[in-house]
Order: structure tokens, then C-alpha cells, then sequence
């Protein structure tokens, strides 16, 4: 079936440290992006590709990275200038296609600073 | 941008219908309005997507009115499993940056028995 995973489902990282998040997707969509949701709030977004080797930022980049090396995958990178990462994050992806449906989801990654 | 409003929260009972209403009085032409479903520590999954008039599929309905300045999203003798966050997005998915597509903080529907 073709869909979305994030990985891994639970994170924990300590003060200072760096971590990766991944995504993988096997739908062909050409656009994927990163969200991080809070307790109780809705989603923002940090950064966003629609092609591969090319990338935006969202509205809260700051202390985040990420890469679009290969269509499938869009890994994002919580670095230690990130001050406050506790937090649920979703990955998505589209495609262009104005029949398609919008955003399909990954089942989220939530990361707890220890 | 296309901004929406919808209630923070929502109470009903099993068997009954549910209306949410969203409000986009910004609206552009080529906007869609979509709606997508949350459950705890899931990400959102697609419910339905419509233009103007009336869109229908087994698990929802979506109203339309002609000025599209807001939208109503329909569901039917809902029941537990229907708790969730429903999130109503307005914006041109395939073609606008996503920046441009806006979650807000959604409506939280809380079903009782």
C-alpha cells in the first residue's frame, strides 16, 4: 500500500544534541513538507519541498534542517539551536495534481527533550 | 491568505448529525475547500474536498453555499470513533506554496454516548 512513514514513533533527545527525523514515501508526490503541532494547537509549518534538491522555509525554520535528495525521502534534522523541540511533527506530501486529494500524512514522530 | 474561522469545540451525542462551519470570507477563485480529520497522536487524514455546491462521499457531506464564503461540513449519525479534531483548510493545495495553506487550530468534536 502506498503511504507514508515516519520514523522513529517516539524520540528522545538530550539538551545539546541533534537528531534526525525521518520520512519516507511511496506515493510518487512530488511535494512533501514538515509540521509541528503542540499540545492542544494546530499545525505550523517548518519547511516544505516541491521538487527534489530544493527546498522553502516554513514559518518556524529556525533551529531545524532538512534535505530533499531523492523524491522518496525528506528527513528533517532538529538541531541543538532549536530551543524548545519538544513536540508531535507530521510529515506530508502532495502532488500537483488538482484531482488529487491535498495532504497525505505520516502517523507523526514525537520527539521529548530529556 | 485565506483565512478560516470554525468553532474551538463541538459536544453531541451518538446517532446524531453533526455540523461544523467554516468561515472563509477571503476566499480566491481558485480555491478548494478541504477538511481532514485528526485523532491523538495520528496525523491528519483526508475527509472530503469541494468547490461550490454540494460534494457527498460514505463518510461526509460538505455544503457549499454560492458566495463560498464559508462551508459546512455534514456528519451523519456520528458515534464514538467520530472524536476528533476536524481541521478546515481553504487554498489552491496542487498549485499554492504551502505556505500559503493554513491548519488552524481546528474544532474539537467530542462525541458521548
Amino acid at each position: 500500500d502506498g503511504g507514508i512513514t515516519q520514523s522513529p514513533k517516539y524520540l528522545f533527545r538530550k539538551e545539546g544534541q541533534n537528531v534526525t527525523l525521518s520520512c519516507e514515501q511511496n506515493l510518487n508526490h512530488d511535494a512533501m513538507y514538515w509540521y509541528r503541532q503542540d499540545p492542544g494547537q494546530g499545525l505550523r509549518l517548518i519547511y516544505y519541498s516541491q521538487i527534489v534538491n530544493d527546498f522553502q522555509k516554513g514559518d518556524i525554520a529556525e533551529g531545524y534542517s532538512v534535505s530533499r535528495e531523492k523524491k522518496e525521502s525528506f528527513p528533517l534534522t532538529v538541531t541543538s539551536a532549536q530551543k524548545n523541540p519538544t513536540a508531535f511533527y507530521l510529515c506530508a506530501s502532495s502532488s500537483g495534481d488538482t484531482s488529487g486529494y491535498g495532504y497525505t500524512f505520516g502517523s507523526g514522530t514525537r520527539l521529548t527533550v530529556v | 491568505l485565506a483565512k478560516t474561522t470554525q468553532p474551538i469545540s463541538m459536544d453531541s451525542y451518538e446517532g446524531q448529525e453533526v455540523n461544523i462551519t467554516c468561515s472563509h470570507n477571503n476566499i480566491a477563485t481558485n480555491d478548494y475547500i478541504t477538511w481532514y480529520q485528526q485523532f491523538p497522536s495520528q496525523g491528519p487524514r483526508f475527509i472530503i474536498q469541494g468547490y461550490k455546491t454540494k460534494v457527498t462521499n460514505e463518510v461526509a457531506s460538505l455544503f457549499i453555499p454560492a458566495d463560498r464564503k464559508s462551508s459546512t461540513l455534514s456528519l451523519p449519525r456520528v458515534s464514538l470513533s467520530d472524536t476528533a479534531v476536524y481541521y478546515c483548510l481553504v487554498g489552491d493545495i496542487a498549485h499554492s506554496s504551502a505556505s500559503k495553506i493554513i491548519f488552524g487550530s481546528g474544532t474539537r468534536l467530542s462525541i458521548r454516548p
